[in-house]
């Protein structure tokens, strides 16, 4: 079972920024925190992962709070096509499979 | 760099018929899953192979689902006989065998059963 729990819908205006809450209170000490998204009849795609410092990448950042107990995933200018389902998973880092949620539904609006 | 290849996209058969569905991972990828993602629900693992062994296979439904990987690259997944249940989309996802293990998905294949 998914060890996160996530809003299942949010939206969001164009070119503002989406912030995205995971909760994730039962995280061990070696588990990262790593977000996917899936855009309509499309495989999910990778956007960041993260174990305790806060992360950026081209696509979002990453804010971790200190007792790992949650964090918020951050697209800084959302798009229309931002609008996917966003994952929050918490796993092990290596070859390990996937156990997704139901995720957020991120609507941008225009 | 090519992405992972799934084919056929979409697939419409009657339940108890049989259907067989085709994965082509990144090149070098030498991880490479299958999910089962059924409608408003997140993808759920069926199997994992490292190269041509499997790895975890806990959660196929053995009785009618297979899987293989022969020479460790092209993977194919079959089921027989179908049930209305199946009717999910499968994905197939590919990652290097290493720490930053990017799980890579394709576009996934849409089955439906009637």
């Amino acid at each position: 079972d998914a060890k996160t729990t996530q809003p299942p819908s949010m939206d969001c205006a164009e070119g503002r920024a989406a912030n995205l809450p995971c909760n994730h209170s039962t995280i061990s000490g070696n588990e990262y925190v790593y977000w996917y998204r899936q855009i309509h009849s499309q495989g999910p795609q990778y956007i960041i992962h993260g174990l305790k410092n806060n992360e950026t990448n081209e696509m979002a950042s990453l804010i971790i709070t200190e007792d790992r107990k949650s964090s918020t995933l951050i697209l800084p200018h959302a798009t229309l096509r931002d609008t996917a389902v966003y994952y929050c998973i918490v796993r092990v880092q290596g070859n390990t499979p996937l156990v997704f949620g139901k995720g957020t539904r991120l609507s941008v609006i225009a | 760099e090519a992405g992972v290849a799934q084919s056929p996209r979409y697939k419409i058969i009657e339940k108890r018929q049989s259907v067989a569905f085709w994965c082509n991972p990144i090149s070098g990828h030498a991880t490479l899953y299958w999910y089962q993602q059924i409608l408003g629900q997140g993808p759920k693992l069926l199997i994992q192979f490292q190269n041509n062994g499997v790895v975890d296979d806990s959660q196929l439904p053995k009785d009618r689902f297979s899987a293989e990987r022969l020479k460790g690259v092209d993977s194919t997944l079959k089921i027989q006989p179908a049930k209305l249940e199946d009717s999910a989309v499968y994905l197939c996802a590919s990652s290097l065998a290493v720490a930053t293990d990017t799980q890579y998905f394709g576009p996934g294949t849409r089955l439906t059963v009637l």
